[in-house]
């Protein structure tokens, strides 16, 4: 079965500056999708970024930024210009069924 | 936009008691999820529905049911609450079924079983 692993339970940001998450995946497919969802505070769980392997290209959007290393078996998401509305809860998806354990934001002003 | 909703915020029940967890959503989707969601566990998958009256079991099934009459209805139902059974439940759905698709997550039922 295909496990996700997120290393990192809480990580800390300055206002501004840039972040990392880490994320990596077991799998023995070739053909999957990867995600990224956040969950602020008492609010929905929404998606913020999607990879599909077959692609080499990392997906973008906006601030939001993954380094996806396949043969690694690697997905980390990197956030720019931190902003304290990404304080949230971060959870690495594999497929649409298999989660990480999540890694807590704080962003501090 | 999506609309997925779930019945209660906040649920407190008894050991023993059955429970009713019902989510709805709005924008024709084919799969439905129940997960619940444990500090240091992340989203743990419970079942899932491809289909009206279909379901499939996901990693933690023991102790729980479902129950999907209507496409846009899939109810977890807990047959004798448990304490152990305590913690965030989530319901999701996503356009239709092969793992590369968005889900859409419901904003959380907080169950605590005394």
């Amino acid at each position: 079965a295909q496990t996700v692993t997120q290393s990192q339970p809480e990580m800390s940001v300055q206002e501004a500056e840039t972040v990392t998450l880490s994320c990596t995946y077991d799998t023995s497919e070739s053909d999957y999708y990867l995600f990224w969802y956040k969950q602020p505070p008492s609010r929905q769980m929404i998606l913020v970024i999607r990879q599909e392997a077959y692609k080499q290209q990392n997906a973008t959007e906006n601030r939001f930024s993954v380094n996806f290393q396949k043969a690694a078996k690697s997905f980390s998401l990197k956030i720019s210009d931190s902003q304290l509305g990404d304080a949230a809860m971060y959870f690495c998806a594999y497929n649409d069924m298999r989660f990480g354990a999540g890694t807590r934001l704080t962003v501090k002003p | 936009d999506v609309k997925v909703t779930q019945s209660s915020r906040y649920l407190v029940k008894r050991t023993g008691e059955k429970v009713f967890l019902e989510c709805v959503q709005d924008m024709d989707h084919e799969n439905m999820f129940w997960y619940r969601q444990d500090p240091g566990l992340g989203l743990r998958l419970i079942y899932f529905s491809y289909d009206v009256k279909m379901k499939e079991k996901g990693d933690i099934p023991e102790g729980y049911s479902v129950s999907r009459e209507k496409k846009e209805r899939f109810s977890l139902i807990l047959e004798s609450a448990s304490t152990n059974q305590t913690s965030m439940y989530l319901c999701a759905s996503s356009i239709r079924a092969g793992g590369a698709y968005e889900q859409y997550f419901g904003p959380g039922t907080r169950l605590t079983v005394t």
